[in-house]
């Protein structure tokens, strides 16, 4: 079955800079690539979405790239802000319903 | 409803007793799904509705694990003979029919086995 892994577990930066998480899945037939922030106590919530026959996705400060032939992919957070601070889980999709998660990363955005 | 609506929020009870977690799913949505976050893990795949059937139930870890789905709607999750390694936060979600996308999650039941 899929197998998705994500890095890194936790990231810590500063307030402004760029941040980048990556997923690799295994399945080649994945077809469908949701990214899910969650904050703390609250639940997982869509920020951007992607399929595979896109390359890149952008929504204001957020995008997410896809790369078919390595099998992955990866959210970049441009001009971090301390209310991006969260739990980001990347999954994958290769049926019209189970999503597999990555084992998230808890991002630290300092002030 | 607006949401995904799970109850009871927080559920505390003794090892070996049976539990029982409710959802409630969007109105319209006939998929639903129940997954699994142990403290600072990942999200796990424990099952798939759609409709009244089940026709994915391969994440559940145990046979004392059980889920139905009455009128196409609310889901009650059943844990029997509960193990302190069952505690975590169960958390359901639902979406369209065929799409997963627009996967919408409930606030979840955070469950502690003592």
């Amino acid at each position: 079955g899929e197998n998705v892994e994500q890095h890194p577990s936790t990231l810590s930066v500063q307030e402004g800079d760029s941040a980048v998480i990556k997923c690799t899945y295994s399945d080649s037939a994945s077809n469908y690539f949701p990214w899910y922030k969650q904050e703390l106590g609250k639940r997982p919530q869509l920020i951007i979405d992607i399929r595979s026959n896109v390359g890149e996705k952008k929504d204001q400060r957020i995008a997410v790239t896809l790369n078919k032939t390595a099998k992955h992919f990866s959210l970049h957070i441009t001009e971090t802000q301390p209310e991006d601070s969260a739990v980001y889980f990347c999954a994958a999709s290769t049926s019209s319903y189970k999503l597999i998660f990555g084992s998230g990363t808890r991002l630290l955005v300092r002030p | 409803g607006a949401g995904v609506s799970q109850s009871p929020s927080n559920k505390v009870t003794e090892k070996g007793k049976d539990v029982e977690l409710r959802c409630d799913p969007i109105s319209g949505h006939t998929a639903l799904y129940w997954y699994r976050q142990s403290l600072g893990q990942g999200l796990e795949f424990l099952i798939y509705f759609q409709g009244n059937s089940a026709p994915d139930k391969s994440g559940l870890p145990s046979d004392r694990f059980s889920a139905e789905r009455t009128g196409g709607s609310v889901s009650t999750l059943t844990i029997q003979r509960t193990q302190q390694e069952d505690s975590a936060v169960y958390l359901c979600a639902s979406s369209k029919p065929g799409q997963s996308e627009g996967y919408t999650f409930g606030s979840g039941t955070r469950l502690t086995v003592v």
